[in-house]
């Protein structure tokens, strides 16, 4: 059953505390996506790597906000230091980029269970 | 302005009856539209996308899509109490390899009545 895989489900830190959030994609999927989804904003794009390599993080407050992905497995989001105003649900989302089945694209986006965060 | 616009709701039909969620967008290169359903603390999940103006049928949902209007809407036909969710409308300037950035409007919550 192949599905994307987040960790933590659940974190509450307190304010200036490094919080780290990881994510597995789907094997075979080349595109990850960094998406955060509050009440107020929805789902906003954070960051966006395609064949590991980033392609758009405008989304993301540089200043304390970092996405990598070391490994084909593995990407990560980063904040140091958190602030209140970064509770929200963080999404990772892989799909495929380019044609698939049929030469259709589909741009279907797999997203994994996400990562609650509450700063106090 | 916003990108893509969504009546936020909630929108509340009886059980059996058309719901029809509509969805507007700013961009007029966006070439690719996607509708998600996300229930209640799970993750947005694909139901349907259309690239071509016209309606796309699938199941008891049609997806229905304009662009010079730069609009799309999905129907659900015979609305049951499990379609209740949120509805999220997502747009796609690309299309094909070149281009995957989804831009997600804020979704419409939408209540089927027993």
């Amino acid at each position: 059953d192949a599905r994307v895989t987040q960790t933590p489900r659940d974190k509450v830190t307190e304010m200036g505390q490094e919080v780290t959030m990881r994510c597995q994609p789907i094997l075979g999927h080349n595109t990850v996506f960094w998406y955060r989804q509050t009440m107020m904003q929805g789902l906003e794009l954070l960051a966006y790597f395609r064949n590991r390599a980033p392609l758009d993080d405008s989304g993301m407050p540089k200043d304390r906000f970092s996405a990598e992905m070391p490994d084909a497995t593995l990407a990560t989001l980063k904040i140091q230091p958190s602030e209140p105003r970064d509770s929200a649900v963080y999404f990772c989302a892989s799909g495929l980029s380019g044609q698939g089945l049929a030469g259709v694209y589909t741009g279907e986006l797999f997203f994994g269970e996400g990562s609650r965060l509450t700063v106090l | 302005q916003k990108e893509v616009e969504q009546n936020s709701g909630p929108l509340s039909v009886p059980e059996g009856a058309i719901a029809s969620l509509n969805c507007t967008y700013s961009d007029r290169g966006s070439q690719s539209f996607f509708w998600y359903r996300q229930y209640s603390g799970k993750s947005p999940e694909l139901i349907m996308f259309i690239y071509s103006n016209g309606d796309k049928e699938d199941g008891r949902f049609t997806a229905q899509l304009n662009k010079a209007s730069q609009y799309v809407s999905l129907l659900i036909r015979d609305s049951q109490p499990s379609d209740s969710a949120t509805y999220l409308c997502a747009v796609n300037r690309g299309f094909g390899a070149g281009s995957y950035q989804l831009t997600f409007g804020k979704g419409t919550k939408l209540s089927v009545i027993p």
